[in-house]
C-alpha cells in the first residue's frame, strides 16, 4: 500500500525559499500512470492546489504561483520534492502531496499527512 | 480557472439523518468531479471520483450524482465518524480547483 511523507523545514523566514519534499513508500514512484502533487491549506480555509509531476517529466503548476514554484523528482530516493520562492506569510499553510490516478479520472487517492509550514522571520 | 462553488457553507444534522451537499461548476466537466472528506486536523481522504463512482473503502451510505456542472454528493443515515468537512474538486483541466468546503456539524 503505498504511503506518502512530507518533510522540510516547519519556519521559513519571508523573501526565502520553501522546500519541502515527499518520500513515496510501498511502490515506485516510476510505475503506473500516476501524477504527483502539492496542495496547501492555509489554518481554517480551504485546499488550494499547486502543481504536479508526472512521470514523463512534464509538469503543471498554478498559474497563480506559476512564477515561484518547481517541482521536480528523484527517482533513485523514490522522492518528489517542492520549491517555491519569494515566500511571503501569506504561504503560511499546511502542505500536502497526494499522488494522482489517470485511472481514477485523475482524483487524488493518496495524501500525505500535511506538514505544517510557517513563513515568520 | 474552473470555479466551484458549494452549498451550504456550513449544515448542522444529527445522527441518521440524510444529508445532501451540492457542488456547482463554472463551466460543463463532465463527469470529472471528485469529492473528499477531511476530519479536523487530517488530510483529506477521497471518496468519490468520476462524480458517481466509489473509492475503495467507502461506506455505501455515500453517494454522488451529476454531470456537466451540477454534482451532489448524498450520505444517507448519517454516522458519528461523519461529522468533518467535505470538498468537491474537479478534474478536467488544470489548474485543478476545489469548493470551498461544506462543514457537516452535529446538532
Amino acid at each position: 500500500q503505498v504511503q506518502l511523507q512530507e518533510s522540510g523545514p516547519g519556519l521559513v523566514k519571508p523573501s526565502q525559499t520553501l522546500s519541502l519534499t515527499c518520500t513515496v513508500s510501498g511502490g515506485s514512484i516510476s510505475s503506473g500512470s500516476y501524477y504527483w502533487n502539492w496542495i496547501r491549506q492555509p489554518a481554517g480555509k480551504g485546499l488550494e492546489w499547486i502543481g504536479r509531476f508526472y512521470t514523463s517529466g512534464s509538469t503543471d503548476y498554478n498559474p497563480s504561483l506559476k512564477s515561484r514554484v518547481t517541482i521536480s523528482v528523484d527517482t533513485s530516493k523514490n522522492q518528489f520534492s517542492l520549491k517555491l520562492n519569494s515566500v511571503t506569510a501569506a504561504d503560511t499553510a499546511v502542505y500536502y502531496c497526494a499522488r494522482e490516478g489517470a485511472h481514477l479520472n485523475y482524483a487524488m487517492d493518496v495524501w500525505g499527512q500535511g506538514t505544517t509550514v510557517t513563513v515568520s522571520s | 480557472d474552473i470555479q466551484m462553488t458549494q452549498s451550504p457553507s456550513s449544515l448542522s444534522a444529527s445522527v441518521g439523518d440524510r444529508v445532501t451537499i451540492t457542488c456547482r461548476a463554472g463551466q460543463s466537466i463532465s463527469s470529472f468531479l471528485n469529492w473528499y472528506q477531511q476530519r479536523p486536523g487530517r488530510a483529506p481522504e477521497l471518496l468519490i471520483y468520476a462524480a458517481s463512482s466509489f473509492q475503495s473503502g467507502v461506506p455505501s451510505r455515500f453517494s454522488g450524482s451529476g454531470s456537466g456542472t451540477d454534482f451532489t454528493l448524498t450520505i444517507t443515515s448519517l454516522q458519528p465518524e461523519d461529522f468533518a468537512t467535505y470538498y468537491c474538486q474537479q478534474s478536467y483541466s488544470t489548474p485543478w480547483t476545489f469548493g470551498q468546503g461544506t462543514k457537516v456539524e452535529i446538532k
